[in-house]
């Protein structure tokens, strides 16, 4: 069965710091990768995704990911923070091509807190 | 500019009422889920359709019921609300074409009290 696992809970980040959000799978097949911002009170917004091809992936709002398939991890990262990044982030793994419509696993999520 | 839209924001109901959330997509999506969150425990799926009229148990289906009668659009259904069914409920509409993405509401919090 596939699952995600997030190993931060929390995470402080002083503004202006550089960010990097961990994220590990384990998957039975060739992965599809993603990551989900959520604001408080909000439903889930895509930030970036891996299907394929290139192992660094930009998304919007400055993030990036890479996709690591030895490690089974794909990180996200940003530079340097803004104090309207702090939310939750969801990394999930997504159904192969031809697999079920099952959607996509979720991690427990990461409470991101930016230090002024 | 793709739309998920759940029917309410906010919902207060007793213990025992019967409770519809409604979920319309505009996208023409074949699947659509419903999600469970609670705080330290991520999204758990409760029910998915992949077409119209037909329904699949997720990880967490028990006290819960699903209704998809027009393609466009997927209701949960509280059969009897319990405190335990407190919680954040987020609706995805999903596209596969060689791969999958979900699109997502701006989710229901229930408080049953």
């Amino acid at each position: 069965a596939q699952s995600v696992t997030q190993p931060d809970i929390h995470i402080t980040v002083s503004e202006g710091a550089s960010l990097e959000l961990r994220c590990n799978y384990s998957y039975g097949a060739t992965p599809y990768l993603f990551w989900y911002v959520q604001s408080p009170g909000q439903g889930l917004q895509l930030l970036l995704k891996y299907f394929s091809g290139d192992t660094l992936v930009q998304g919007i709002k400055g993030f990036e990911a890479e996709f690591k398939r030895s490690q089974s991890s794909f990180n996200l990262r940003k530079p340097s923070v803004h104090w309207s990044d702090a939310a939750e982030y969801f990394c999930a793994v997504g159904p192969y091509l031809g697999g079920g419509a099952d959607g996509l696993t979720f991690g427990k999520g990461t409470h991101l807190i930016i230090q002024p | 500019d793709v739309k998920v839209t759940q029917s309410s924001r906010y919902l207060v109901k007793r213990t025992g009422e019967k409770v519809f959330l409604e979920c319309v997509q505009d996208m023409d999506h074949e699947n659509m889920f419903w999600y469970r969150q609670d705080p330290g425990l991520g999204l758990r799926l409760i029910y998915f359709s992949y077409d119209v009229k037909m329904k699949e148990k997720g990880d967490i289906p028990e006290g819960y019921s699903v209704s998809r009668e027009k393609k466009e659009r997927f209701s949960l259904i509280l059969e009897s609300a319990s405190t335990n069914q407190t919680s954040m409920y987020l609706c995805a509409s999903m596209i596969y074409s060689g791969f999958a993405e979900a699109f997502f509401g701006q989710g229901t919090r229930l408080t049953v009290v």
